[in-house]
């Protein structure tokens, strides 16, 4: 079973931030939070992930909050190609590393 | 560079087919990985291969068969599929698998499979 909650979908407007909701109130001490995008009928991009600390790289940013019950990614200027389906995954080491994807978040970017 | 290739983009066979699904990494990954994707639906995994050793078989029905000959070579064997194994076949590696890290998979094209 999917240890995240996403809601199914959100819109932004071309330029805006966009920030992606993730629930994972089940999450160990030892798992990191990933997330991946895929494009329509693409491969699953990776974007980030993160443990405890918020992270950023050039594509996002991932805020986690401090009880680690719930994270957000955010893209700060988001533009057409972001058009994707977001998928947030809670993850362990060993044994336990399988990426196991939920429903994930229909991201629609608008003009 | 994170590429992972996967040949070939298209194939459609018939149910008494055999064929094979390739992929390929050059980043010196040791772990491998078979998902299978069907419309509107997220991917799930099939096969995990650590090491060139298959560490994992998600009770993957014995039509499709993995082959790991080397350590950036992946192959999936059909034969005699099903009309619903029509998916996209995702293919991904990762620096070291199920060895203890939570290291980061990436992620081919795939393959998008119609059997009729």
């Amino acid at each position: 079973d999917a240890k995240t909650t996403q809601p199914p979908s959100m819109d932004c407007a071309e330029g805006r931030a966009a920030n992606l909701p993730c629930n994972h109130s089940t999450i160990s001490g030892n798992e990191y939070v990933y997330w991946y995008r895929q494009i329509h009928s693409q491969g699953p991009q990776y974007i980030i992930h993160g443990l405890k600390n918020n992270e950023t790289n050039e594509m996002a940013s991932l805020i986690i909050t401090e009880d680690r019950k719930s994270s957000t990614l955010i893209l700060p200027h988001a533009t057409l190609r972001d058009t994707a389906v977001y998928y947030c995954i809670v993850r362990g080491t060993g044994a336990n590393s399988k990426l196991t994807f939920g429903k994930g978040i229909t991201l629609s970017v608008r003009p | 560079d994170t590429e992972v290739t996967q040949t070939p983009k298209h194939l459609v066979m018939g149910m008494t087919n055999k064929k094979s699904l390739k992929c390929e990494q050059h980043m010196g990954h040791r772990a491998m990985y078979w998902y299978k994707q069907k419309a509107k639906k997220p991917p799930e995994l099939m096969f995990v291969y650590s090491y060139e050793k298959l560490s994992i078989n998600e009770s993957v029905p014995s039509r499709f068969s993995p082959e790991c000959p080397n350590s950036s070579l992946l192959n999936l064997h059909l034969h005699a599929l099903q009309p619903e194994d029509s998916a996209l076949y995702l293919c991904a590696s990762s620096q070291y698998g199920t060895s203890g890290y939570s290291d980061t998979q990436y992620f081919g094209p795939g393959t998008r499979l119609t059997v009729l």
